[in-house]
Formats: structure tokens, C-alpha cells, sequence
């Protein structure tokens, strides 16, 4: 069955801290993965995403993700959280529809 | 260059009544795919069109329908509406990459509530 799972439902960082979001997928092909950004609200915007070639891949507003195939995983870092970075941010897996995780809560606290 | 764009923004109803949703993607784009997140229950995939085909559906049950026009804008219908309804409906479009991926764009969503 094809699924993502992110383990974490709220995270708490201090603003200037790093990050590191993590998310993990089971799917039977060559994955297509992503990460998605919501802000309360509003819609989901794109991070970043996969398709192939070098296993870590940079985003927009400083955000980048690494694929371990060995680990069916694709975790989400930054090295400095903003506080402006609170959102709830996803991980989706496919080729055409997507399959999103539960979804992740980032608070910063200043 | 504008992006996906949803109607309404917020939407009332009761029990029993049905709701319209309303969706164009960005131009150029042609497969729209809709999402219904509910409090606590994340994103589940609702309807994917392409070309003015249904091409998948997800597990929800055939009260749910849509349909996607000539110009690739599309609209969900909710019959018989049921309290748990209630949810923010999320519509992206997409076209292929040259790796042949789909890439959603998302819109800012119709917040439908049941009363």
C-alpha cells in the first residue's frame, strides 16, 4: 500500500535553531516526492521536490530535503528557523495524485 | 501570471442540501485534482481530471462528483450533505515536467461548513 507517514504531529524550535522535519514513504515505484508548505488559512505551497538525480535537493526560503531510498525516507531540513517558518508543513508521494502525510505543526518560539 | 483559483471562499450549508465548488487551474494546465482536509484527517485525494476525464478517484462515496469543462476549469458537487462534510476543499492543477512528473499547484481552498 502506498503511504507516507510523518511521526512527528508538533515540533517546537527556537527561532535561529535547525530543523529537521521528518518524513518517511512506502510506495512501490521509483518515488516522486515533495514537500508542501501551509500557512493557517491558506493553501499549500511547494517547497521543494524530487524527481531523481542528486539525493539532496534545495528548496525555496532556505529549505532542503535529502533521499535515502535505503531508508524510504525524505526528511526536510533548514539550518536557521525563522519565526515567519510556523506552519504546518507536508510530505506527499506520487506521479499524478498525490498521497500526503499527516502533516507536521512547526512553531518558533523567539 | 494568475494561479489556481477557487469559488467560494466560504460556503454554508445544512444538512441534507448540496454545495458547488468551482475551480480553475492555471493556464496551460490540464488536470485538476481535488483534496478535501478535514480537521484531523489531513489531505485525502477526492477527484483527479484530465482532458475532461475522470482519471482516478479516491475513497469517498458517489455523492461526491465532479467534472471538468472545455476549458479545464472544474467543479465538485456534494449531495445529500452530512455534518461531517464540514472541511477545507482544496483544488490543484498541474501539467508534466520534462521528467514526465506532475508538479500540483494548489489553491487557497473553499471552506465548506455543514450545519
Amino acid at each position: 500500500a502506498q503511504s507516507v507517514t510523518q511521526p512527528d504531529i508538533h515540533i517546537t524550535v527556537s527561532e535561529g535553531a535547525s530543523l529537521e522535519l521528518r518524513c518517511n514513504y512506502s510506495y512501490g515505484a521509483t518515488p516522486y516526492l515533495f514537500w508542501y508548505v501551509q500557512s493557517p488559512g491558506q493553501g499549500l505551497q511547494l517547497l521543494l521536490k524530487y524527481f531523481s538525480g542528486d539525493t539532496l535537493v534545495q528548496g525555496i526560503k532556505g529549505f532542503e530535503a535529502e533521499f535515502k531510498r535505503s531508508q524510504s525516507s525524505f526528511n526536510l531540513r533548514k539550518p536557521s528557523v525563522h519565526w515567519s517558518d510556523a506552519a504546518e508543513y507536508f510530505c506527499a508521494v506520487g506521479h499524478n495524485k498525490l498521497i500526503f502525510g499527516a502533516g507536521t505543526r512547526l512553531a518558533v518560539h523567539p | 501570471e494568475a494561479g489556481v483559483t477557487q469559488s467560494p471562499t466560504h460556503l454554508i450549508k445544512t444538512r441534507g442540501q448540496q454545495a458547488t465548488l468551482r475551480c480553475s487551474p492555471i493556464s496551460g494546465h490540464t488536470s485538476v485534482y481535488w483534496y478535501q482536509q478535514a480537521l484531523g484527517l489531513g489531505l485525502q485525494f477526492l477527484l483527479w481530471y484530465d482532458e475532461g476525464e475522470e482519471r482516478n478517484r479516491g475513497n469517498f462515496p458517489p455523492r461526491f462528483s465532479g467534472r471538468q469543462f472545455p476549458n479545464y476549469s472544474s467543479e465538485l458537487n456534494v449531495n445529500a450533505l452530512e455534518l461531517e462534510d464540514s472541511a477545507l476543499y482544496l483544488c490543484a492543477s498541474s501539467a508534466l515536467t520534462g521528467t514526465g512528473a506532475n508538479v500540483l499547484t494548489f489553491g487557497a481552498g473553499s471552506r465548506l461548513t455543514v450545519l
